[in-house]
């Protein structure tokens, strides 16, 4: 069975520009998580949806948002780049039950630099 | 939201037991302790997981204090492919928020 896909693994974007990345879940799996990992940092949650409604949001500004589609795919984006938001953007996906405590898969991630 | 204290770095000699430590003394009734695990340039792995009793799986122990306060994630021989950075994570009930901090750092000498 296939993981967590994301794409592009890597890519450049000029501050100021915009930026799409995608996630696809593991079949089966409703929810998906977003996180930004900064070079030598943890994760840091952005995003989570679940049957295309979102469930829980971090400390983010408003240039980023997300969304997922019927399939259970999801796409964040980031509008007005800065340098800052250079890093590697984790996608997770999880079955969901009740206590919202299940197992995440995640991605290999989207290197994202910003200059 | 409840934060989590882990030691920046430990070391293990290879097929020794590890006690990773982790503290969360602000930690609330409905919060479940999550144990991830990340290898160089992969994302994070699910080691494990519980809310009050401990827990036992193919990967690991995890051992949480009577007053949750605080946890240890077991791994009982070490291997060289364990060497990664833990992650001991906070995550409430019907929330879906998960705020990792900066991890353990974990060398495996052979």
């Amino acid at each position: 069975d296939a993981g967590v896909t994301q794409s592009p693994t890597h890519l450049i974007k000029t501050r100021g520009q915009h930026v799409t990345l995608r996630c696809s879940p593991i079949s089966g799996h409703k929810s998906v998580s977003w996180y930004q990992q900064v070079l030598g940092q943890g994760p840091q949650f952005i995003f989570q949806y679940y049957e295309k409604e979102e469930r829980g949001r971090g400390n983010f500004p408003d240039r980023f948002s997300a969304r997922q589609f019927p399939n259970y795919s999801s796409e964040l984006n980031v509008n007005a780049l800065l340098l800052g938001d250079s890093a590697l953007y984790l996608c997770a996906s999880s079955l969901w039950d009740s206590t919202w405590n299940t197992e995440a898969f995640f991605g290999q991630g989207t290197r994202l630099t910003v200059v | 939201d409840a934060k989590t204290t882990q030691p920046n770095s430990m070391e293990s000699n290879e097929e020794e037991p590890v006690h990773l430590p982790c503290n969360h003394s602000t930690i609330s009734g409905t919060d479940y302790i999550h144990w991830y695990r990340q290898l160089p340039s992969q994302g994070p792995e699910y080691v494990i997981h519980g809310l009050t009793s401990n827990v036992n799986n193919r990967m690991a122990s995890l051992a949480i204090a009577e007053d949750r306060k605080s946890s240890t994630l077991i791994l009982h021989r070490a291997t060289l492919r364990d060497a990664a950075v833990y992650y001991c994570i906070l995550k409430r009930t019907n929330a879906g928020k998960s705020t990792f901090g900066d991890g353990t750092t974990l060398t495996v000498k052979p």
